[in-house]
């Protein structure tokens, strides 16, 4: 079945240290995106890529990092620079990016600290 | 800057009851608006996505219609069973833009 895979579920961070969580697609789509929920709040959006080694900054990129060196995978870095992290993220795609096509999301990764 | 809300935050209703979840934007100039839903701690699922030219879509028990002069957008859902328990977000996008998504409306159906 094609999807999205998020990885993990439940993630801890300590202070100081950097944490990725993963995002893999098989749906063969061009764009996919980053969003944080807190409670009560929209999703917000952290970073996109429309296609493969390039990604662009969203509302609240600071603290956070990408990379998107295959076409299905876009994992996500939450650095110590990010103050705040404890959150739902999630992971989406769509066929392109800037179309506004159709949502597609993974099932998020809770990430607390420690 | 577009700014997308929901209101109410929450409802309750019981089983059976027709029910309206709405959601405001303040730009009306979009390209198309779509309506989620989501099951505590798991992703968004999409259930219709409505463009800008149309008036309204529908699926199965799920009607959305969309006023773009009045920068509304309802999602109509018929019949509610207590399996349509979720919060359902709304999200608008607007041209070449990304979409800005509402807090969302969280909806309990009592058996």
């Amino acid at each position: 079945d094609g999807g999205i895979t998020q990885s993990p579920k439940y993630l801890f961070r300590k202070e100081g240290q950097n944490v990725t969580l993963s995002c893999e697609q098989n749906l063969n789509h061009d764009a996919m995106y980053w969003y944080r929920q807190d409670p009560g709040q929209g999703l917000r959006l952290i970073y996109y890529s429309q296609i493969v080694n390039d990604f662009q900054k969203g509302d609240i990129a600071e603290g956070y990092s990408v990379s998107r060196e295959k076409k299905e995978s876009f994992p996500l870095t939450v650095t110590s620079a990010q103050k705040n992290p404890t959150a739902f993220y999630l992971c989406a795609s769509s066929i392109e990016q800037g179309r506004n096509e159709k949502l597609f999301f993974g099932s998020g990764t809770q990430l607390s600290v420690l | 800057k577009q700014e997308v809300t929901q209101i109410p935050a929450a409802l309750s209703v019981p089983e059976g009851e027709n029910l309206v979840l709405n959601c405001s934007f303040t730009d009306s100039a979009i390209y198309n608006l779509q309506w989620f839903r989501q099951d505590p701690g798991k992703g968004l699922t999409s259930l219709l996505l409505i463009q800008s030219s149309q008036r309204e879509q529908t699926s199965g028990r799920l009607n959305a219609s969309l006023d773009k002069s009045s920068g509304r957008s309802t999602l109509y859902i018929a019949a509610s069973q207590p399996g349509d328990s979720a919060t359902y977000l709304c999200a608008v996008g607007g041209y070449g833009q990304n979409f800005v998504f509402g807090p969302g409306t969280r909806l309990s159906v009592l058996p």
